[in-house]
């Protein structure tokens, strides 16, 4: 089975900080990774498909980057509606595996 | 619009079974795979099972694997799972998921299965 390792698994940023979180997968996935965004009391909502390509609606301030084994979700200028966890998922194989997620705050 | 309705989920107890059932509509549901995602309070997203448009392949989480069965009704556009052998650590909230690796991603609202005694 893959893993995925995610981290950190929580930060604080101020309001325009650039924000990184990683996954890991522990052998190559191609580009055939998703990242999510979840706020409390909400389903899971699709930022990222194929490791790079943002999703129709989601701001451009989120970008994804990477491939193979090591992937990067890009947050250029947070703000505080990005208050939320993020997830990456693998669908390369199965069992698909989410990453443990990354709760970002605002400071 | 694409909707998926979750229901079936409750209170059981430790070693009971439960059938969670997914509504969709929308799409045409014969065509594609769905899947089953879940969430322990407090904690993060995990993956439990997916099953192929025509239903002939089936995957699970390891941690459900034996237990948990999953299954769909085309006609009918409901997607099922059927639970048995609950524990305590399988008290989560249940998501049916529509996701497609480049176009598609929609998701339930959700059903809360309480696993307790």
């Amino acid at each position: 089975d893959i893993q995925m390792t995610q981290f950190p698994s929580s930060l604080s940023a101020s309001v325009g900080d650039r924000v990184t979180i990683t996954c890991r997968a522990s052998q190559g996935i191609r580009i055939d990774l998703l990242w999510y965004q979840q706020k409390p009391g909400k389903a899971p909502k699709r930022l990222i498909h194929a490791a790079t390509s943002l999703e129709s609606g989601v701001p451009s301030r989120f970008s994804g980057s990477g491939s193979g084994t090591e992937f990067t979700l890009t947050i250029s200028s947070l703000q505080p509606e990005d208050s939320a966890t993020y997830y990456c998922l693998q669908h390369s194989s199965y069992p698909q595996t989410f990453g443990q997620g990354t709760k970002v705050e605002i400071k | 619009d694409v909707q998926l309705l979750e229901s079936g989920g409750g209170l059981i107890q430790p070693g009971g079974s439960l059938r969670l059932s997914c509504a969709a509509s929308g799409f045409t549901f014969r065509s594609y795979e769905m899947t089953w995602v879940r969430q322990a309070p407090g904690k993060g997203l995990e993956w439990v099972s997916s099953i192929s448009g025509s239903g002939g392949a089936t995957y699970y989480a390891d941690s459900v694997k034996g237990r948990f069965i999953i299954s769909r009704d085309n006609p009918n556009n409901t997607l099922y799972l059927h639970m048995s052998s609950l524990r305590a650590e399988d008290t989560a909230i249940y998501y049916c998921a529509f996701i497609t690796p480049f176009y598609f991603d929609f998701w339930g609202q959700g059903a809360l299965v309480t696993v307790s005694s």
